[in-house]
């Protein structure tokens, strides 16, 4: 079964809207979980790094006041993108786990209108 | 940088063995993945190599070398379900993945 669960599984929102995504650990306690965005035909990229109990780090061009992370205890992560735009929409996939694991949440598939 | 480079696509025949490359330049390196990613779906674990050598898994077969900066991910007795992106990853020290472009397979009758 599912290790990392993820919440919505897709949502279609107004443009300027925000949307928050949710991302819990079942079977264990993370730490540290990671957020990934793909675009179609593209590959997974990292967008940030969401640490319990203290700031996110976010990757080199990712807006940390436009994806807003909160990882308030050790089984769950969110993502809030704020002010969405059309731009923003993707698939977006949060991922924990331990050394030699990696485990994937089904995703979120987010179209902006 | 990081450079992790696979070949965008590829295309066999049911019941034949395919053998996807992967080779990469990072500057760590903690471990590589290989996932399989059917489109609109959340990649789903293959395997994961962090030592030299052949691992075997089912038809799956994932072979490392660490020195070469090289792996590659051996499917046997192709399926059409087969037919998936196939993403090469390296935990480059942060646990955080980096990923390949991905290789689009496509198995044909």
């Amino acid at each position: 079964g599912a290790v990392v669960s993820q919440h919505p599984s897709w949502v279609i929102c107004k443009s300027g809207t925000s949307v928050k995504i949710e991302c819990r650990s079942l079977d264990f306690q993370a730490t540290t979980m990671f957020w990934y965005r793909q675009f179609p035909k593209q590959s997974l990229m990292l967008m940030a790094t969401s640490n319990e109990g203290s700031k996110a780090t976010y990757e080199q061009g990712v807006e940390k006041d436009k994806f807003l992370i909160n990882h308030a205890s050790l089984t769950l992560s969110t993502l809030t993108v704020t002010s969405a735009h059309p731009e923003d929409s993707s698939f977006y996939i949060c991922s924990a786990g331990r050394t030699g694991e990696a485990f994937f949440g089904q995703g979120t598939r987010l179209t902006v209108v | 940088g990081q450079n992790i480079d696979q070949p965008t696509e590829m295309t066999a025949t049911e019941g034949a063995i395919v053998q996807i490359n992967c080779t990469y330049q990072t500057s760590g390196f903690n471990g590589l993945f290989w996932y399989q990613q059917h489109a609109g779906e959340a990649p789903t674990f293959l395997s994961y190599n962090v030592l030299d050598g052949l691992e075997e898994k089912g038809r799956f077969s994932s072979f490392l070398s660490r020195s070469k900066g090289y792996s590659y991910l051996l499917l046997k007795e192709l399926q059409m379900k087969d037919s998936a992106s196939y993403l090469c990853a390296v935990d480059t020290g942060r646990r955080a993945l980096t990923f390949g472009s991905g290789t689009r397979l496509q198995v044909q009758p």
